[in-house]
């Protein structure tokens, strides 16, 4: 079984530009959640889908993030235009409809705001 | 107070010693508790999850659940090199589905 990918695992991008990650969760899990580590601080929650719906967007920061998951397959995270706060390690993870809730994450994509 | 507290670390065990890591909860009605394992510029890795007080053992794992207390426990027995990680404590709280996490404590084991 293919595990949770994302891409790319590295961006850097200047402040004011345009990012877009990419989350690839495990076929067949309706659960898909991003969550966000920026340096020396916590891992934390930045929104939830089921399936193609937001169930929870509670983590995002501010309007210059935008998710999408176009047919509740992969989903996109998009910066615009992105600060230099954004910076930090951002994670996909993915879980099934029920039972375990322990989700499995993917690599991550480090970006980096100069 | 943070949702989650852990002692940053880095606790330091001989190899082969017993690793205990321990991590507390505010919110009362939390029912999900989980243990990952976070090697440096990797992702978290799921190690043990636990729902109801007491012990649940996997291998050289325990976990360890007291909600009148708001703790949760991690106990690696035989601790080995490759033991060596950040291990965060993660929640669900109350009517949601996001995992909140702590802070993680480092671990060293010492060969």
């Amino acid at each position: 079984e293919a595990g949770v990918t994302q891409f790319p695992s590295h961006s850097v991008i200047e402040k004011g530009q345009t990012v877009t990650l990419r989350c690839d969760p495990i076929s067949g899990h309706d659960n898909l959640y991003w969550y966000r580590r920026v340096m020396g601080k916590e891992i934390k929650f930045l929104l939830h889908f089921v399936k193609e719906s937001k169930q929870d967007e509670s983590g995002m920061p501010n309007n210059r993030f935008l998710a999408e998951r176009t047919g509740g397959t992969y989903s996109t995270l998009k910066v615009q235009p992105a600060e230099l706060e954004d910076s930090g390690v951002y994670f996909c993870a993915s879980s099934q409809t029920t039972g375990n809730y322990g989700y499995t994450f993917g690599s991550g994509t480090r970006l980096t705001v100069v | 107070q943070k949702e989650v507290e852990q002692n940053s670390g880095p606790l330091s065990v001989p190899e082969g010693a017993i690793a205990s890591l321990n991590c507390t909860y505010s919110d009362r009605g939390s029912q999900s508790f989980f243990w990952y394992r976070q090697y440096s510029g990797k992702s978290p890795e799921l190690i043990m999850s636990i729902y109801s007080n007491g012990d649940k053992e996997d291998g050289r794992f325990t976990a360890q659940l007291n909600k009148a207390s708001q703790y949760v426990s991690l106990l690696i027995r035989d601790s080995q090199p490759s033991d060596s990680a950040t291990y965060l404590c993660a929640v669900i709280n109350t009517g949601r589905r996001a995992l909140t996490f702590g802070s993680g404590t480092r671990l060293q084991v010492q060969p």
